[in-house]
Parts: C-alpha cells; sequence; structure tokens
C-alpha cells in the first residue's frame, strides 16, 4: 500500500524566513496531494492541495510542489509569522483496493516553530 | 458553521467498559472516517465509510467497529476498550473522493 515518508520531523526558523516540508509517497497511482496544518488542541485543518496534473499551486505566502516523476511533494512557506507555528501534514491519496475505495495516507508530521 | 462535531472532547474509562464515540457533519458530505494520533505515528485511519451502510477498514481496525445509518453520524464504538486504544481520535469528512477532508475537533481517550 502506500507510504508516505515526511521531512524534517522538527522545524526551526526565524521570523520572516521561508520554511520548506519536503514528503515522498510510494504508490504511482496518488493522484492528490493535501497539506494540513494542526494547531495546538485543534484537529488538522487544509491549508493548500494539489492534483497530480498540476506541477505547482500558490496561495498567498504558502505553495506546493509536485514532481511526480520522483514521487516527491513539497510545502512552502515564505515570510513566515509567529502564528505558522503547527504541526503540518503532509497527504497522498490514491484507489488502492480493487473496489475503488480510496484511502488517505499521511505523513507522520512535521512540528514547525518559528521565533519571533 | 459547516463543521464535524465530536464528542465527547475528553474521556476517561476503564479497560472492558464499551464505549461510543460520536461524530456528526453537516455538510451532506458522503465520505467519513476515523484517524488516531499518536505521538511519533502521525495519524492512522482506523475505519471509513463511502457512503451510509459502507464502511470498510483502515490501517488499524482491531479492536474497533463503525456504523453508518445516516449520512450525517459515524461512531466509533469501543466494545472492550484496552489501555493501547488510549490516543486522540479525530473523525473526518469529505464531500467526494477528490476532495479534501474536514477534521473535527477530537477526542482524547485514556483507558486505565
Amino acid at each position: 500500500g502506500e507510504n508516505v515518508e515526511q521531512h524534517p520531523s522538527t522545524l526551526s526558523v526565524q521570523e520572516g524566513d521561508s520554511a520548506v516540508i519536503k514528503c515522498t509517497y510510494s504508490d504511482s497511482a496518488s493522484n492528490y496531494f493535501p497539506w494540513y496544518k494542526q494547531e495546538l488542541g485543534k484537529g488538522p485543518q487544509l491549508i493548500i492541495d494539489i492534483r497530480s496534473n498540476v506541477g505547482e499551486k500558490k496561495d498567498q505566502r504558502i505553495a506546493v510542489t509536485l514532481n511526480k516523476t520522483a514521487k516527491h511533494f513539497s510545502l512552502h512557506i515564505t515570510e513566515t509569522q509567529p502564528e505558522d507555528s503547527a504541526v503540518y501534514f503532509c497527504a497522498a491519496r490514491g484507489f488502492i483496493t480493487q473496489g475503488g475505495s480510496e484511502k488517505l495516507v499521511f505523513g507522520k508530521g512535521t512540528k514547525l516553530t518559528v521565533n519571533p | 458553521e459547516a463543521q464535524v462535531t465530536q464528542n465527547p472532547r475528553y474521556l476517561i474509562t476503564v479497560t472492558g467498559k464499551k464505549l461510543t464515540v460520536t461524530c456528526s457533519q453537516n455538510m451532506n458530505h458522503e465520505y467519513m472516517s476515523w484517524y488516531r494520533q499518536d505521538p511519533g505515528l502521525g495519524l492512522r485511519q482506523i475505519y471509513y465509510s463511502m457512503n451510509v451502510e459502507v464502511t470498510d477498514k483502515g490501517d488499524v481496525p482491531e479492536g474497533y467497529k463503525v456504523s453508518r445509518k445516516e449520512k450525517r453520524n459515524f461512531p466509533l464504538i469501543l466494545e472492550s476498550p484496552s489501555p493501547n486504544q488510549t490516543s486522540l481520535y479525530f473523525c473526518a469528512s469529505s464531500f467526494s473522493r477528490g476532495g479534501g477532508y474536514t477534521f473535527g475537533s477530537g477526542t482524547r481517550l485514556t483507558v486505565v
């Protein structure tokens, strides 16, 4: 089945710097790649996603890139702010089983700390 | 407000005492799923449902049951909880196979 590796597990940056989180996946059938932000005491919240027919997507200070050949995708946060501090999860979704059931597999998360 | 509501938020119980964690969504989503979150292991899928009366196992289904009798509700049942089921649980829903999930706020379960 699908396996998603996420690096680094912790990341500390200074306010205003950029942060990059990288993920690799194993199933070439995966076609949808969301990123989630989890603040302390809350559930994960979708912040950006990308589909397999697109190489890059941007939303203000957040961007995601996808390299299907290498089977990796990355989250880029520019001009980081203290409120960006959270745990970030990448995920990959594909049609895994014969019945067409879909499955979302998550990376293990990256704890981002933005220091003022 | 569009949301996924889980109850309770916190629960402490004893080994073997049956419990149910409820999940309800108000977005008319077809897809719903349960995850558990443990330190160092990330989010692992327990069960998911593609529609009413259609459920399937995730990665860690042992010790759990689910049902989907109504579109909006997807309860998680632990018939005989054990300490290794102490975890943070999240319910999530999605409008389609290709859509992103909306997560609930979580249920922190402790089994002693």
